[in-house]
């Protein structure tokens, strides 16, 4: 099956500095990629929708400036937390799919840690 | 997308059937019924999903009654390993997926 790989699949940081998720589909090229976040014991929100070469379409709520996302390549999508805070600890997952497909495929995930 | 009502727990014994039920009363017509789930601190799995039909793959069935409104997912011989959190979505082909709270099943020994 697909896979999805996240990196790093942990990360600690000081408050203030910014922190660059990757996600990338391994054996598949995805049209179009998903970030979410999930704080303990909630469930997945919607941060962001990605295609290859354009813009991320982000949800209501969620700063742009604030979480940079980049859609290098059919295979790599990258989530850049900028200036983290405490309260931007979460665990955040990627998803991707392909065009004609029903399926999205989901990352381990990424705990990030804001001290 | 159409909004999902889903219980927030169930119980199941290993090796019965768990049947988990959705209901998605305002999906429309290009609307699927998508099936994930969550094993703690993990990504979520795709497990199955339909638009019309009853299906049926190596994890589980979906049977979705005929006028669309409510969905069953069953899981035919749940294993401990089946305890998670699973998520019914309704969301267009290639579409965002907004997850609900989903159900969390305990399977128990």
């Amino acid at each position: 099956g697909a896979v999805v790989s996240q990196h790093p699949s942990r990360v600690i940081c000081k408050s203030g500095t910014s922190v660059k998720i990757e996600c990338r589909s391994l054996d598949f090229q995805a049209t179009t990629m998903f970030w979410y976040r999930q704080f303990p014991k909630k469930s997945l929100m919607l941060m962001a929708t990605s295609n290859e070469g354009s813009k991320a379409t982000y949800e209501q709520g969620v700063e742009k400036d604030k979480f940079l996302i980049n859609h290098a390549s059919l295979t790599l999508s990258t989530l850049t937390v900028t200036s983290a805070h405490p309260e931007d600890s979460s665990f955040y997952i990627c998803s991707a799919s392909v065009s004609l497909s029903n399926e999205q495929f989901f990352g381990p995930g990424t705990r990030l840690t804001v001290l | 997308d159409a909004k999902t009502t889903q219980p927030p727990s169930m119980d199941c014994a290993e090796g019965r059937a768990a049947n988990l039920p959705c209901n998605h009363s305002t999906i429309s017509g290009n609307e699927y019924v998508y099936w994930y789930r969550q094993i703690h601190s993990q990504g979520p799995q795709y497990i199955i999903h339909g638009l019309k039909n009853n299906e049926t793959n190596e994890m589980a069935s979906l049977i979705i009654t005929e006028d669309r409104k409510s969905s069953t997912l069953i899981l035919p011989h749940a294993t401990l390993r089946d305890t998670a959190v699973y998520y019914c979505i309704a969301a267009r082909a290639t579409g965002k997926l907004i997850f609900g709270q989903g159900t969390t099943l305990q399977v128990k020994p």
